[in-house]
């Protein structure tokens, strides 16, 4: 079936505005991750979900952000009061199951804010 | 603690020779080892993986992988560059406990010249 979807693609704001994230896991994975990749760094874990247990949240870095993920599929990262530093790349990854399972990566989210 | 260092953050060959894409590792746990590629506004792609089987890894695309437990490197090599292999390289160990269980290196920017 279908890979990892996220939407949008691009999406430019300005500071302080509050930008919302989709992503679309592939159908059966029951692990969902949301990772930032900032130029020239490598990908930096946010959030996990497994299940419907309750989300790893030890890598968001403020309060500003925060995750759901509905009916144990789509999920949704929001950033609020956005700042200039939270412009980077937004990666969604699923898998089958979290342990020794390859993560299947989306396209990704490009955040620029202005 | 887990870590993983791309020694180059940019490499340029020309086509038909070799590449060697270098990364060295450090776990306190048995990792699984993965070699990711990254095209311009594409997502992550798996290009293969070492999980404890055998030291040397074939991937896609005509590459692979030599695992040495003794210098902590997992090396990803190809015999022959070809244009299309123009992409960012990302090392990542996966260990089998926690939420935040993938580390990813700062990445390697591969260059081919025709």
């Amino acid at each position: 079936g279908a890979g990892v979807s996220q939407s949008p693609s691009n999406k430019v704001t300005e500071k302080g505005k509050d930008v919302e994230l989709r992503c679309d896991p592939i159908s059966g994975h029951t692990a969902l991750y949301w990772y930032r990749q900032s130029l020239g760094q490598g990908l930096e874990f946010l959030i996990y979900f497994q299940g419907n247990s309750a989300p790893d949240k030890s890598g968001l870095p403020s309060d500003r952000f925060s995750a759901e993920r509905t009916g144990g599929s789509v999920s949704t990262l929001t950033i609020q009061r956005t700042q200039q530093e939270d412009s980077a790349v937004y990666l969604c990854a699923s898998s089958q199951r979290r342990l020794a399972n390859e993560q299947y990566f989306g396209p990704g989210t490009r955040l620029t804010v202005t | 603690a887990q870590s993983v260092t791309q020694l180059d953050s940019h490499v340029s060959v020309s086509e038909g020779t070799p590449v060697l894409l270098r990364c060295n590792y450090s776990s306190s746990y048995s990792p699984s080892l993965f070699w990711y590629v990254q095209h311009p506004n594409k997502g992550l792609q798996l290009l293969l993986k070492y999980t404890s089987a055998a030291t040397l890894v074939k991937g896609i695309n005509g590459f692979e992988a030599e695992f040495k437990k003794s210098e902590t490197s997992f090396h990803l090599t190809k015999p022959s560059a070809h244009m299309s292999d123009a992409a960012e390289y990302f090392c990542v160990v996966m260990i089998q406990t926690g939420a935040n269980n993938l580390f990813f290196g700062t990445g390697t920017r591969l260059t081919v010249i025709p």
